[in-house]
Formats: structure tokens, sequence, C-alpha cells
């Protein structure tokens, strides 16, 4: 069966510091997702991304957090200065259309920021 | 504002013991209702999209039903195998996120 495969599953980082989550989303998917979930939270949506470009993005993602599909797999997300707050667990997820569509998750990459 | 809430928060049940979950939402303009069972320390996993009221679905142990407000999660003669966290997501038509609840901790104990 298809997965999202997600890397790496756990990080930990100084606060401060350039992280990159990567995602190799569902083959013939076109729609990308992330979202994050903060221990003992909600699943909160950060940004979905399309045809190479963000089409729907939250209040969570600011200037800090950057998406980019660099080639026709990968599917990262970068926080550029990381703050303690930012710990989560954050799942790419993937969908074959937009709509009413299911959404297919990732496995989840732990960040930990010291 | 859209909101999900889901009730209750954790449940117990004995092995055979049938209950039902709740997720309460206020969207404007539902496109469609999801529920996902999370397991520790791993992503959703897909379970039923509910598009309109009255609309059903079954899956083995597990039926979920929408009406205009609320959808509930049926689960009968459960097993410690179903044993999860269940969430509930809604989508507004014309947009792409889903908000999500915070889940119902089940807990089936042999």
């Amino acid at each position: 069966e298809p997965e999202v495969t997600q890397t790496p599953s756990h990080q930990v980082t100084q606060m401060g510091q350039e992280v990159i989550l990567r995602c190799v989303p569902i083959s013939n998917h076109l729609y990308f997702y992330w979202y994050r979930q903060i221990l003992g939270q909600k699943v909160e949506f950060l940004v979905s991304f399309y045809n190479n470009e963000i089409s729907e993005k939250s209040e969570i993602f600011d200037d800090q957090f950057s998406v980019e599909r660099p080639d026709g797999s990968n599917f990262t997300l970068k926080i550029r200065s990381t703050k303690l707050e930012d710990s989560a667990m954050y799942f790419c997820a993937s969908s074959a259309s937009v709509g009413a569509n299911v959404l297919t998750f990732g496995a989840g990459s732990r960040l930990t920021v010291l | 504002e859209d909101q999900v809430t889901q009730s209750p928060e954790a449940l117990r049940l004995q092995e055979g013991e049938s209950s039902s979950l709740n997720c309460s939402y206020t969207v404007s303009g539902l496109r469609g209702l999801f529920w996902y069972r999370q397991d520790p320390g791993k992503g959703p996993e897909f379970l039923f999209t509910l598009y309109s009221a009255g609309e059903e679905k079954e899956k083995e142990r597990l039926k979920a039903t929408l009406t205009k407000k609320e959808s509930f999660l049926h689960i009968t003669a459960p097993k410690p195998e179903d044993s999860a966290t269940y969430l509930c997501a809604v989508q507004r038509a014309n947009f792409n996120k889903f908000y999500f609840g915070s889940g119902t901790k089940l807990n089936v104990k042999p």
C-alpha cells in the first residue's frame, strides 16, 4: 500500500538552529500538506502546497517557515531559526486531489528544540 | 469561527462493551467530515469520510454517522486492538485545510 515517508523520525536541535524536515508523498498525489501536533494538543494545519506554490497557510506558518518541492519526489519543511515552542510532531500528508479527499499522513518527525 | 469538539476526552471500555464517540462541529459550508485513528507516536490513519447529513459508513466494528451539527463513531463489541485515539476533522468548502478535534482516547480492556 502506498505510503508517505518522513525523515528524520526524531531530530534534536538547539534553539536558533535551522531544521529541514523531509517528506516523500505518495507518487501520484498532487496536493501536499504539513501539520503539526504539540504534545497533548490538537493536530494543527500549517500549510498546503499545490502546483509548486503555497495554496493556503495558517497563522502559525510565519516567515520562519518555508516549504519546497525541490524535485519530483521530495517535499520539505524548513524552520529557519527554531524556538522552544516549535517542539512538536510534524506530519506530512498528501492527497490525490483537492476537495473532500482523503489525506494520507506520514508517521511524523518529532522535533525537540533545546 | 470553525470549531470541532470531541467528547469524551477519554473512554475506558471492557472488551465487548459497545459505546459511541461524539464529534460536534461548527463550520461554514461543510465539505466533508473525516474520522481518523491515531496510535501513539504515529500519524493519523484514515477511517471514514462523511459528506452530508444522514450519511452512514461502516467498517468492521466501527460505524460513523453524520447530522448537521455532529458526528458519532459507534464502536460495537470493541477489542483491545481498537485502543487508540480517534480524531474527527472537518474540511470547509473552498478550503484545503482540515480542522481537527482534540480526539477521544479509547482504551479497551480484555
